[in-house]
C-alpha cells in the first residue's frame, strides 16, 4: 500500500531565509509525487508534481521540490522565504498501477510560518 | 487548472439530519472526488465519482451514510445522512483533468464546512 509521512507538524523559519519542508513515500513501484497547499480557509492549491525525469521539480510562486529515489524522499523547498508563504502544505503521492484508481494518498500535512 | 464551487459553504445542522454539498466544476471531468478533512489536519478520502457508474467508497465510508450522486461530468453530490457531531468536518469536492490519467494532478474546491449540534 501507498504511504506518505511528513515528519515535521510545523516549521518555523525566518522570513529571507531558506524553507524545507520535507516528505518520504513508500509505494510499490516508481512514484507519482505531488505537493499542496492550503492557505487559512481555503481549498487545497497544487504546487508542483513529480513524474518521471529530472530529479529537480520547479512549480508555482518559487517553490521546487527535489525527488531523491535512494532516500524516497520528495522535500519541498524555496530559497527564500516569505510571510505570506505561511500556510499549511500537503505531500501526496499515487501508485501508477492502474489499479490503484488514481488514488491520492496525502501526509499528514505541515504547517509553515515564516516570521516577519 | 480547474474552478470547483462547492455549496454551502458552510453549514451549521441538527443531528439525525441530512446535509447534501453541491460541487460544480468549470469544465468537463472524468473523475471527481469527495474528501474530509478536520481542521489542520490530513485529507481522507471518501469516495472516487466516475460519470456513468456507481461511486467506489473508501474502507470506513459506506454509500448509506455519504450518498453521492454524479449526473454529468461537471456536477456531483455528496449528501452526509443521519449526521451526529463526529461528522463534523470540512467536505472537499476534487477533480481530476488530464483525461484521468496517473500523472495529471487534482484541483480543490473550497470545501464545505459542516458543523453538526
Amino acid at each position: 500500500a501507498q504511504s506518505v509521512a511528513q515528519p515535521e507538524d510545523q516549521v518555523n523559519v525566518a522570513e529571507g531565509n531558506p524553507l524545507t519542508v520535507k516528505c518520504t513515500y513508500s509505494v510499490s513501484g516508481n512514484p507519482y509525487l505531488f505537493w499542496y497547499v492550503q492557505y487559512p480557509n481555503r481549498g487545497l492549491q497544487f504546487l508542483l508534481k513529480y513524474i518521471t525525469g529530472d530529479n529537480l521539480v520547479k512549480g508555482s510562486y518559487g517553490f521546487e521540490a527535489e525527488f531523491n529515489k535512494s532516500q524516497t524522499s520528495f522535500h519541498l523547498k524555496k530559497p527564500s522565504a516569505l510571510v505570506s508563504d505561511s500556510a499549511l502544505y500537503f505531500c501526496a503521492v499515487r501508485d501508477p498501477v492502474k489499479a490503484a484508481g488514481n488514488k491520492l494518498t496525502f501526509g499528514g500535512g505541515t504547517r509553515v510560518l515564516v516570521k516577519p | 487548472s480547474a474552478v470547483i464551487s462547492q455549496k454551502p459553504s458552510r453549514d451549521i445542522c441538527q443531528r439525525g439530519t441530512s446535509l447534501t454539498i453541491q460541487c460544480q466544476v468549470d469544465s468537463q471531468v472524468t473523475m471527481m472526488f469527495w474528501y474530509r478533512q478536520q481542521p489542520g489536519q490530513s485529507l481522507t478520502l471518501i469516495a472516487t465519482a466516475n460519470q456513468g457508474s456507481e461511486a467506489t467508497y473508501e474502507s470506513g465510508f459506506v454509500i448509506d451514510k455519504f450518498p453521492i450522486s454524479r449526473p454529468n461530468l461537471t456536477f456531483s453530490t455528496l449528501t452526509v445522512s443521519n449526521m451526529s457531531p463526529e461528522d463534523s468536518s470540512i467536505y472537499l469536492c476534487s477533480v481530476q483533468k488530464g483525461g484521468g490519467t496517473a500523472t495529471s494532478e487534482q484541483f480543490f474546491g473550497p470545501g464545505t464546512r459542516l458543523t453538526v449540534l
